[in-house]
């Protein structure tokens, strides 16, 4: 596709809910983060992928949280059993290659859960 | 204390005016990012910076590593330039990839 897409853009769920977030990269992108986003903060990390590996996950705030690309492309976040303080917008982000050779970052619009 | 500080948070200009939010951190850094969010959108990268300085359009952003700082400016701002603007930066060391955030610069132009 032309960009990063994030379904659902909007995620309301019932405290003790599971929701699955899910994000497309761009075609071909290599390197794909997630982050969330509290309101009137910036973004913080929770995981990041190379193709289909799971590099680095010491952002997950806890073990409900759990992310996968299987296929090294298409991401889903899960979060089980979410809290009010799970309410947040959570971003997914893709480069073509590592970050580190100085690749631009392409963000979704992100998809703004709120848990009631 | 976090790793990356931004100032102003919140920034009003007329139009026309001459813009600069300053982004200073404390670890350091191969790479520093400049975002620009707006209302409901998603997030747009302006800027990478290792070193000295880029403009692109009415956009300048410069960045000083020995002093761990990091200037954004816009020239002859224009309503639309209205946003938030992030400052980013990815650690030098260990090996992740992630970026830190500031928590961004609230920048309103007025007409």
């Amino acid at each position: 596709g032309a960009g990063v897409s994030q379904s659902p853009r909007y995620k309301v769920a019932k405290r003790g809910q599971d929701v699955a977030l899910r994000c497309d990269p761009i075609s071909g992108h290599v390197s794909l983060f997630w982050y969330q986003q509290a309101l009137g903060q910036g973004p913080e990390f929770l995981t990041y992928f190379q193709n289909e590996a799971q590099l680095d996950k010491s952002g997950l705030p806890s073990d409900r949280f759990f992310a996968e690309r299987p296929e090294g492309s298409v991401s889903t976040l899960k979060i089980q059993r979410t809290q009010q303080e799970d309410s947040a917008v959570y971003l997914c982000a893709s480069s073509k290659f590592l970050p580190r050779r100085g690749e631009k970052l392409f963000f979704g619009s992100g998809t703004q859960l709120s848990v009631l | 204390k976090n790793e990356v500080e931004q100032s102003p948070q919140n920034l009003t200009a007329q139009e026309g005016e001459f813009i600069t939010i300053n982004c200073s951190y404390s670890v350091g850094i191969s790479a520093l990012h400049w975002l620009q969010q707006h209302p409901g959108g998603g997030i747009v990268s302006l800027f990478m910076l290792s070193s000295g300085k880029k403009k692109h359009g009415r956009l300048i952003a410069t960045i000083n590593i020995q002093e761990k700082h990091s200037s954004l400016h816009i020239t002859a701002s224009h309503p639309r330039d209205s946003a938030v603007y992030i400052c980013a930066v990815k650690a030098g060391q260990g090996g992740s990839e992630k970026l830190v955030f500031g928590k961004g610069t609230k920048l309103t132009v007025n007409p």
